[in-house]
Formats: structure tokens, C-alpha cells, sequence
């Protein structure tokens, strides 16, 4: 069976402290996908990042960094120098190989205070 | 370019009616999702159509949910007799596969109130 699993219900922070969003997923696949969404307030999703199994290296954009670990099934993602703006509901997803749909992990709030 | 387009973006109905949710999905792409989030049960695959293949139901909670595509674009989720457990908030993605696009691009969504 596959399953995501975002422990932490709720994370706040004050503006400029870092803070990771921990990930972890279980798949008996060899080959899938590891996705990073965002939900503002405003509702709609928006794509983060997407990870293929076979490509382990972490990834930074701007702000953003990722950290993928095969070894603990983990896609951890972390904001650096966090901001008002990051303030959102934080879903971390798996897609096997051999289908198309997505498993979502039951999100992760982020509240940043000025 | 144009993003995933639902409507309505609110509906309140009365239990028992039938409702229709439409999706537009981006130019383009041929592979269209539905997921339904609703409060204690995170975000749930619902339905998924590729091209002309069978679509996949396997996430639709009962035999009161279907969806179709017409023309490979536009999709309709409708669901007949609505109860008050199927208030949430109806999500549609599409993604262009064949090109490589993995990743799902993800509409407003339609809140649904069942009262």
C-alpha cells in the first residue's frame, strides 16, 4: 500500500527562522514520484517541486531547499529565512509509476508571524 | 497561458439534488483529475481521464459520483441525491504526460455545501 505522512499538523514560526516540513512515504514501488504542494489561503494549490526515485539529489530554489533521503523514505522540505507570505497549508504527495493519481500526506499548516 | 478553470466556485444545494461541477483544464494537456477535500480527510483521488483510455473511478466513494470528458477537454463531475457528507471542496488537475509533464496543475476548486 502507499501512503504519505506529514506528522506535523502545525508548525509556527516568526519571520526569519528557518523550518522544515517533514515528509515521510511508503511505496513497495522501485520507481515514483515525490511532489511538494502549497495551499495559501486563498485555496489553490500550487505546485512546489516534483522528485523521480532514481535522482537523489537535493534540490534549492531560492528560499526552498529539499532534502530527499531513500535510505528513511523521507522528502523533507525546508524555508529558510521564513516570511509572512509562506504562511500556507504545506502537502507533501507520491505517484507511482504505473498510475497517474496522486496520494496526498494530510498537510502540514505553516503559520509565519511577523 | 490560461490556468485550470472550475465552476461554480461555490454551490449550496439541498440534500437530495443532483450537482454538476465542471472543469476546464489547461490548453493542452490530456491527462484531467478530480480530487475532493474535505475537513478530516486531507485531499482523495476521485476519478482521472487520459486521452481516450477507460478512465480510472477507482476514488469514487459511491455508484452516486460519475464524470465524464467530452472532446478530451472539458470534464463534468456530477453527483445525484447529494448528502451532507459530500460537502467538501472539489478540486480538478490536468498534466500533460506524453510531454513529459508529471507534475499536476491544480484548478480553484468548487465548494460544495450540502444543507
Amino acid at each position: 500500500a502507499q501512503k504519505v505522512t506529514q506528522a506535523q499538523t502545525e508548525i509556527s514560526v516568526v519571520e526569519k527562522e528557518d523550518v522544515t516540513l517533514d515528509c515521510v512515504y511508503e511505496t513497495r514501488d522501485t520507481t515514483y514520484y515525490l511532489f511538494w504542494y502549497k495551499q495559501p489561503p486563498s485555496g489553490e494549490l500550487v505546485f512546489l517541486i516534483r522528485r523521480n526515485s532514481f535522482d537523489e539529489q537535493n534540490e534549492i530554489s531560492g528560499r526552498y531547499s529539499w532534502n530527499f533521503q531513500k535510505s528513511t523514505s523521507s522528502f523533507n522540505f525546508t524555508i529558510t529565512a521564513s516570511q509572512v507570505v509562506d504562511s500556507a497549508v504545506y502537502f507533501c504527495a507520491l505517484r507511482s509509476y504505473n498510475t497517474d493519481k496522486l496520494i496526498f500526506g494530510t498537510g502540514t499548516r505553516l503559520q509565519v508571524f511577523p | 497561458g490560461a490556468g485550470v478553470s472550475q465552476s461554480p466556485s461555490n454551490k449550496v444545494t439541498e440534500k437530495g439534488k443532483d450537482v454538476e461541477l465542471r472543469c476546464d483544464p489547461i490548453s493542452g494537456h490530456t491527462a484531467l483529475y478530480w480530487y475532493r477535500q474535505s475537513l478530516g480527510q486531507g485531499l482523495e483521488f476521485l476519478i482521472y481521464f487520459q486521452g481516450n483510455s477507460a478512465p480510472d473511478k477507482s476514488g469514487l466513494p459511491s455508484d452516486r459520483f460519475s464524470a465524464e470528458r467530452t472532446g478530451g477537454s472539458v470534464s463534468t463531475l456530477t453527483i445525484q441525491r447529494t448528502q451532507q457528507e459530500d460537502s467538501a471542496v472539489y478540486l480538478c488537475a490536468s498534466s500533460a504526460l506524453e510531454l513529459g509533464v508529471y507534475e499536476q496543475y491544480f484548478g480553484p476548486g468548487t465548494r460544495l455545501t450540502v444543507t
